[in-house]
């Protein structure tokens, strides 16, 4: 079946603009994350969702960052007033969560470039 | 802090060899530990995974060997071709409630022909 999907693959914005980064996850799949990948950083939790509860935000590194999810489905994740520190590969990851099944599948990330 | 250590930071392994990645974790409450591998420009793909009720779990050439009283996990490739030639991530989570994955900061592995 269809994998974890994201788009756009490589964005390239000006320092200031704001970005929007999208993420479908695995059609059934209860429970999303955002994680950010950087050169020496590994990689970095941002935000969960798992079905209607409120979402874990702890991983945002500023009030720049957020997140929602829309239907139970579809993920934006937006940066506002982007950085150049905020360059990195932002992947998307869903699990099932049902009980027992632990397993995150990603998707093959954004590169996000800021300039 | 880190709260999954992982290493080496690069392996070389000829053709054929066993390649050995190990990491270490500090919180007793995960009970998920998955290995992921990525290619470049490519997303982690989940390879294997192990619950802390076993000592090991071997998939294909893959094996996952878990030491719960050390709290120390390893990946051993057995027979390293080229084609495994990635870079692996550890990573432990406490599946039944957090969610999130705590990472370690991965091994560049590079298999010679």
């Amino acid at each position: 079946g269809a994998g974890v999907s994201q788009s756009p693959s490589n964005k390239v914005t000006e320092k200031g603009k704001d970005v929007e980064l999208r993420c479908d996850p695995i059609s059934g799949h209860t429970a999303l994350y955002w994680y950010r990948q950087s050169l020496g950083q590994g990689l970095e939790f941002l935000i969960y969702f798992q079905g209607n509860s409120a979402p874990d935000k702890s991983g945002l590194p500023s009030d720049r960052f957020s997140a929602e999810r829309t239907g139970g489905s579809v993920s934006t994740l937006t940066i506002q007033r982007t950085q150049q520190e905020d360059s990195a590969v932002y992947l998307c990851a869903s699990s099932l969560r049902e009980a027992g099944s632990y397993e995150q599948y990603f998707g093959p990330g954004t590169r996000l470039t800021v300039t | 802090q880190q709260q999954v250590k992982q290493s080496p930071q690069s392996l070389i392994v000829q053709k054929g060899g066993i390649s050995i990645i190990n990491c270490a974790y500090e919180n007793t409450a995960f009970d998920y530990f998955p290995w992921y591998q990525q290619f470049p420009g490519k997303g982690p793909a989940l390879l294997i995974a192990i619950r802390p009720d076993v000592s090991e779990k071997k998939e294909g050439r893959f094996t996952i060997s878990f030491n719960k009283s050390a709290k120390q996990f390893s990946l051993h490739i057995m027979d390293s071709q080229p084609g495994d030639s990635a870079t692996y991530f550890c990573a432990a989570t406490r599946g039944s409630t957090l969610g999130r994955l705590y990472f370690g900061r991965g091994t560049q592995l590079t298999v010679w022909p």
